[in-house]
């Protein structure tokens, strides 16, 4: 079974400028999370998703970062305009559906650097 | 607002000693506990989980105990490989109208020396 995929591996960007990540979960995934994960910290979660709608984004700094899962398949999350604090790890993750019962299975993530 | 730690930032053990990374949570309400494994450049991957109506669960060299009475969680790893080597993850989930939403704590790195 394939795993949650994601791209691009490494970004390397400026502050003020924009990036977008991509995330495909396990074929069959409900469920799909956004984390980030700053150096030497836990993942924090983002923005969560049951198909193509928002379960929980509480933690979701929204006047720079928006995610969309259109067609409750694959996802894109977004940043405009980055800040430093923003240097991050970006963690997908898939269940088969919301609840506790549901484990996650997490991609490699995306590593980005704001300069 | 509620949040989950550990003890101990770093652990260093040989190869063949039995592991315990400790772990503290705040939340009262969390019913729902999951240790996680990182290994450098992958994202966390389900070692072990437990709920709040149990005190001990065991896996394949592993062992989670739940002590809620003063809100504390390890994960023991019996006769630790090299490749055990990793940051590992407490993760609560709160219950009730959390969906499955999951608070992590610090991190714990595990270096297992040959």
């Amino acid at each position: 079974e394939a795993g949650v995929a994601q791209s691009p591996r490494y970004k390397i960007i400026e502050k003020r400028q924009s990036v977008a990540f991509w995330c495909n979960p396990i074929s069959g995934h409900a469920t799909l999370y956004w984390y980030q994960q700053i150096l030497g910290q836990g993942p924090k979660l983002l923005i969560q998703f049951q198909n193509n709608g928002v379960v929980d984004d509480s933690q979701l700094p929204k006047d720079r970062f928006s995610a969309e899962r259109l067609k409750g398949v694959d996802s894109t999350l977004k940043i405009q305009p980055a800040k430093l604090e923003d240097s991050a790890v970006y963690l997908c993750a898939s269940s088969q559906r919301t609840g506790p019962n549901s484990e996650q299975f997490f991609g490699p993530g995306t590593r980005l650097t704001v300069l | 607002g509620e949040s989950v730690g550990l003890h101990l930032p770093t652990l260093s053990v040989q190869e063949g000693d039995n592991s315990i990374i400790n772990c503290a949570y705040s939340n009262s309400a969390s019913d729902y506990f999951i240790w996680y494994k990182q290994e450098s450049g992958k994202g966390p991957q389900f070692i072990i989980d437990i709920r709040s109506n149990m005190d001990k669960r065991q896996g394949q060299r592993v062992t989670v105990l739940l002590n809620k009475t003063v809100k504390h969680l390890s994960l023991q790893i019996a006769a630790t490989q090299p490749g055990d080597s990793a940051v590992y993850f407490c993760a609560e989930n709160a219950g009730g109208t959390s969906y499955g939403k999951l608070t992590f704590g610090q991190g714990t790195i595990l270096t297992v020396h040959p």
